[in-house]
């Protein structure tokens, strides 16, 4: 099994609908990140989480939340989805500061 | 602003040969440096990591050098592979002034066989 799974895999959703994307992992790792990937951008940090009680905004939180449910949850919400949302998004774990380890991927079309 | 740039987009190299990706980071305060390897429909996976206090990392095929003078690092696989074609990233870490990781745009590895 995955270290590191996303729900759901592929999603179409409209303009103005409220969308969920969670992030399971196994690793045992306190920290938490959500990114999304854009042609010609790279990843981009959405927001992270340290541990349970620590949240964190990243370099563009906005149009976005999260919630860490548990040590091994963390999920991102769009509250009201916008065209320009449409991207691959990625949650990932750590243990140390650095090194990353990311789920599949959730690739996000907002019509 | 983009304080992480990878500059080749896409890079063709023919198998057995070498390979070297490059990167280039603006912000002094980076003082960790980490290259991912990325498949079609997965997630990108660690491949090899440098901290500022050196200036090269090697494992099996896969060095890293770092030249912080000129804010610059780049990758070397030997010999390259056809296994190897994928997307790497380069990113830069900094452990002051709070969490910061920033990622290059990537550069998408061709190896022919």
């Amino acid at each position: 099994d995955a270290d590191v799974t996303q729900t759901p895999r592929n999603r179409i959703t409209k303009t103005g609908k409220r969308i969920m994307l969670e992030c399971s992992q196994t690793k045992g790792h306190d920290r938490m990140y959500w990114y999304r990937q854009d042609p010609g951008l790279g990843l981009r940090l959405i927001y992270y989480s340290f541990d349970v009680k620590d949240i964190n905004k990243g370099e563009i939180s906005d149009g976005y939340s999260v919630s860490r449910q548990a040590q091994a949850k963390f999920s991102l919400s769009l509250e009201s989805a916008i065209p320009n949302q449409t991207a691959l998004y990625f949650c990932a774990t750590s243990d140390r500061f650095y090194e990353q380890y990311f789920g599949p991927g959730t690739r996000l079309t907002v019509t | 602003d983009q304080q992480v740039k990878q500059n080749s987009p896409s890079l063709s190299v023919q198998e057995g040969r070498i390979s070297i990706l490059n990167c280039d980071y603006t912000n002094s305060m980076f003082d960790y440096f980490l290259w991912y390897k990325k498949y079609p429909a997965e997630g990108p996976t660690f491949l090899i990591s440098i901290s500022s206090i050196k200036d090269k990392n090697e494992d099996g095929r896969f060095t890293v050098f770092l030249n912080k003078s000129a804010k610059h690092l780049s990758l070397h696989i030997v010999p390259s592979q056809p296994g190897d074609s994928a997307v790497y990233f380069c990113a830069a870490s900094a452990n002051t002034g709070g969490f910061k990781t920033i990622f290059g745009a990537g550069t998408r590895l061709f190896v022919k066989a």
